[in-house]
């Protein structure tokens, strides 16, 4: 009930287009939502984040969908660019816990 | 400001052998955890530490221990280690009350470990 499922596990997306990755959970006590940005040599860095109680944020090109009934929530990535190229994670938590992450989705946009 | 720095970058160590992985945050954050990133498996908690003076154990824990040494540093000890240690070491700090909207998580580069 503490998993966080993501998928795909990779991701090859043409320069401009859109790069979509989901990612489900179980426990419906989780009250945070955070997609982390990896590229390769350096710690994950956050890139976005989303409360329960809203369907949708955007930030620049970067949109999270977050269906509560579903319990599903993807990262949108409009205009997809080569610096895009990183590992993504979702993840999350409850109540100010421990983070727990997804397996990662390896995207690589390419020109 | 350096945020969390993780020392060493690069390690190789031979099974059975010991080392110290050495973490310090200058974010005045309470909370300071310890996660491994293995293809794959996306990070997994080791250990943390909700604030100076406490410890507990996360998803992982065999083979590891760990010393909050005080506010700013938290340090990750391989007893023995073995080849199923290997892998990318990330240290992480929050603020007051964990990991939440108001207080994300933040990371250190990682320390990259092989172990033969």
């Amino acid at each position: 009930q503490q998993q966080v499922k993501q998928s795909p596990q990779s991701l090859i997306v043409q320069k401009g287009g859109i790069s979509i990755i989901n990612c489900a959970y179980e426990n419906t006590a989780f009250d945070y939502f955070p997609w982390y940005q990896q590229f390769p040599g350096k710690g994950p860095a956050l890139l976005i984040a989303i409360r329960p109680d809203v369907s949708e944020k955007k930030e620049g090109r970067f949109t999270i969908s977050f269906n509560k009934s579903a319990k599903q929530f993807s990262l949108h990535i409009m205009d997809s660019q080569p610096g895009d190229s990183a590992t993504y994670f979702c993840a999350a938590s409850m109540q100010g816990g421990k983070l727990i992450f997804g397996q990662g989705t390896e995207l690589s946009v390419k020109p | 400001n350096a945020g969390v720095t993780q020392t060493p970058k690069f390690q190789v160590l031979k099974t059975g052998q010991s080392m110290t992985l050495q973490c310090a945050q200058d974010m005045n954050h309470n909370s300071m955890y310890w996660y491994r990133q293995d293809p794959g498996m996306g990070l997994r908690l080791i250990y943390y530490s909700a604030s100076e003076g406490t410890t507990d154990k996360g998803e992982v824990p065999n083979g590891y221990n760990v010393s909050r040494l005080n506010k700013r540093e938290f340090s990750l000890r391989l007893e023995s280690a073995a080849p199923s240690q290997t892998s990318v070491y990330f240290c992480a700090s929050s603020g007051r009350g964990g990991t939440g909207y108001n207080s994300p998580l933040h990371f250190g580069n990682g320390t990259r470990l092989t172990v033969t």
